[in-house]
């Protein structure tokens, strides 16, 4: 089993719809969660960390399930920017390397 | 602040050439990595260090060596090129501890012919 698993998509969403994705971890002593986002052809970059009670930031909100050991991302409104790919990332502390999903690939459809 | 540097951007190299792909950050970071990514099998850790002087290998360290001779610098070393190194090559920095951000480069595009 892998330690990260992401649904690879892609999802095809229309404008202005709600999706939200899944991933789960294997690690249970995994401590610290966070989602990327990767646009075509650039670098991941941090979308936001996933704190124990979860938190919401503008239209993305992401949420942690200890007991099952997956975290979700859901995006609220899409927009067309919101069009990319979407990295799972777990670690636990002392940890020195990041476990990163394969992602989730989301294009947001006119 | 630049961040996370790398260069070249792009390269084309031979079979059996040699390169070397320099990272360079300027935030201090303790922790810096380099990956490798292809179509549907994302980020691959290749080598990775956890201060000045110490490497470590990762997931696909074969067919690679690094150097992190200065805490800002990591370098990766293709010694004979194949094929089968051609990928996107991405490094990666971090402050020591288990929450904190990492930091990517904007990645290195390597096609061996």
């Amino acid at each position: 089993r892998k330690e990260v698993e992401q649904d690879p998509g892609p999802f095809n969403v229309p404008e202005g719809a709600t999706v939200a994705f899944n991933c789960t971890y294997s690690n249970s002593a995994s401590q610290s969660f966070f989602w990327y986002r990767q646009d075509c052809r650039k670098e991941p970059k941090l979308l936001m960390s996933v704190y124990s009670s979860g938190n919401e930031d503008g239209r993305f909100t992401a949420q942690l399930n200890r007991a099952s050991q997956y975290i979700s991302l859901l995006i609220r409104d899409s927009k067309l920017s919101d069009s990319a790919t979407y990295l799972c990332v777990v670690n636990y502390f002392g940890n020195e390397k990041l476990t990163f999903g394969t992602g989730t690939r989301l294009t947001i459809i006119p | 602040n630049a961040g996370v540097t790398q260069t070249p951007k792009f390269r084309v190299l031979k079979t059996g050439q040699s390169m070397t792909l320099l990272c360079a950050q300027d935030m201090n970071h303790e922790y810096m990595y380099w990956y490798r990514q292809d179509p549907g099998m994302g980020l691959r850790l290749i080598h990775y260090s956890v201060g000045e002087g110490t490497t470590a290998k990762g997931e696909v360290p074969d067919g690679y060596n690094v150097s992190r001779l200065k805490k800002q610098n990591f370098l990766l070393g293709l010694e004979s090129a194949a094929p089968s190194q051609t990928s996107v090559y991405f490094c990666a920095s971090r402050e020591a501890g288990g929450r904190d951000e990492q930091f990517f480069g904007p990645g290195t595009r390597l096609t061996v012919l």
